[in-house]
């Protein structure tokens, strides 16, 4: 079965710096993998997602992801933190397209804390 | 502008009661799918449905049940049989043309006492 693990449940940076979160993933086949935000008692917001090609990933708000297949990874980067940039992220995988629907598994979240 | 209504933004319950939460969306999507979210344990998928009068269980179904009478609503009801329903719920949709993007609601916060 497919798994996500992010492995710092919370990260603090300040303002202006640069932020790398962590995604590692497990998945049989070529994964599908996204990046979802959420702001305190909201819902998800999708930054960006990998289906193939190029292995860097632009999204939105500034923030771009990387591909690693070697290392299963997706990691998620941004070069310089806004305050308004504190959510909680979410890394997910794509498991399996069941006809129109598609399944997602997702970690369990990293909360950023921006300092100012 | 198109999107996903959820409501109550907060419910209260009794134990022992069984509770609906809506969701509807305007986006003409036909996937819709219903999570749970519990602090430090990220998104469970509790039912998902493909079309209209067809729906599938998650990862975690017991408890709840679901309806899919019209492409634009989803209902969730949690029931009494539901251990542990105290939580933060989130329905989203897929265009069937890209099911892996799925578009999130705002979310229902449900306490049950």
């Amino acid at each position: 079965a497919q798994s996500v693990t992010q492995p710092d449940i919370h990260i603090t940076v300040s303002e202006g710096a640069s932020l790398e979160l962590r995604c590692n993933y497990s998945y049989g086949a070529t994964p599908y993998l996204f990046w979802y935000v959420q702001s305190p008692g909201q819902g998800l917001q999708l930054l960006l997602k990998y289906f193939s090609g190029d292995t860097l990933v632009q999204g939105i708000k500034g923030f771009e992801a990387e591909f690693k297949r070697s290392q299963s990874s997706f990691n998620l980067r941004k070069p310089s933190v806004h305050w308004s940039d504190a959510a909680e992220y979410f890394c997910a995988v794509g498991a399996g397209n069941t006809g129109t629907a598609s399944k997602l598994t997702f970690g369990t979240g990293t909360r950023l804390q921006v300092t100012l | 502008d198109g999107g996903i209504t959820q409501s109550p933004k907060y419910l209260f319950r009794k134990e022992g009661q069984n509770v609906t939460l809506s969701c509807e969306q305007n986006l003409n999507h036909d996937a819709m799918y219903w999570y749970r979210q519990d602090p430090g344990q990220g998104l469970r998928l509790i039912y998902y449905s493909q079309i209209v009068n067809d729906f599938q269980k998650g990862d975690i179904a017991e408890g709840y049940s679901v309806s899919r009478e019209k492409k634009e609503s989803f209902p969730l009801t949690v029931t009494s049989a539901q251990k542990n329903p105290t939580a933060f719920y989130l329905c989203a949709s897929s265009n069937p043309s890209r099911t892996y993007e799925q578009y999130f609601g705002p979310g229902t916060r449900l306490t049950v006492t």
